[in-house]
């Protein structure tokens, strides 16, 4: 079974400045996806950005980027120019792209790491 | 992007009721929904996979007979939370996936439901 994990419980970052977030997962495929949720205090679950581990380029989304390390199996998000409204809790995620599950993926969540942005 | 509901967003119920959960997807359609639970400050723990006109997949250690599941049609499924006692109360998150499955899809959440058992 895969697993993910969040070893950051808190951050915290100054508006306007840089912070990474740091994600490694275990598993034993070759071929998956990667996430990275937000979750605000509204409790709405939001993708921020996904990476696909057949791509070597880094995912960007805007602020957001990825470091996807496939071989250290790690995967940290970089958000840039922190605004307060990246306050909230951030989840990464891993989903299976291979068969036979290939048609019901499940997303396995880390435990979470909850961003604080300080004006 | 695409929206997925959920009704209501919050319940308080006394405890023996039965609670009904609706998620759906506004502008497309999903063949497969998910439904997490979520403990205060923890992450979210899947329930169950719903595909549209099958049984539900429940993950090991879920009731099934507890929370029924039923995806009726592509744009909505329903939990029913049976019997509910004070332990069934959380967050519960439901989210559905655009697409047949493949590479593109994405998962899109509903708000939340939280459900409080008196």
């Amino acid at each position: 079974a895969q697993t993910v994990t969040q070893s950051q419980p808190e951050m915290s970052v100054q508006e306007a400045e840089t912070v990474t977030l740091s994600c490694t997962y275990d598993t034993s495929e070759s071929d998956y996806y990667l996430f990275w949720y937000k979750q605000p205090p509204s409790r709405q679950m939001i993708l921020v950005i996904r990476q696909e581990a057949y791509k070597q380029q880094n995912a960007t989304e805007n602020r957001f980027s990825v470091n996807f390390q496939k071989a250290a199996k790690s995967f940290s998000l970089k958000i840039s120019d922190s605004q307060l409204g990246d306050a909230a809790m951030y989840f990464c995620a891993y989903r299976s792209a291979e068969e036979p599950n290939f048609g019901n993926e499940k997303l396995t969540f880390g435990t979470g790491t909850r961003l604080t942005i300080i004006p | 992007g695409a929206v997925v509901s959920q009704h209501p967003s919050r319940v308080i119920c006394k405890s023996g009721t039965s609670v009904k959960i609706e998620c759906r997807s506004l502008d497309f359609q999903a063949t497969t929904m998910f439904w997490y639970r979520q403990f205060p400050k923890q992450s979210l723990m899947l329930m169950a996979t719903s595909n549209e006109g099958s049984k539900a997949t429940y993950e090991q250690g879920v009731e099934k007979d507890k929370f029924l599941i039923n995806h009726a049609s592509l744009t909505l499924s329903t939990l029913t939370v049976t019997s509910a006692h004070p332990e069934d109360s959380s967050f519960y998150i439901c989210s559905a996936r655009d697409g047949a499955g493949g590479g593109t899809d994405t998962q899109y959440f509903g708000p939340g439901t939280r459900l409080t058992v008196l």
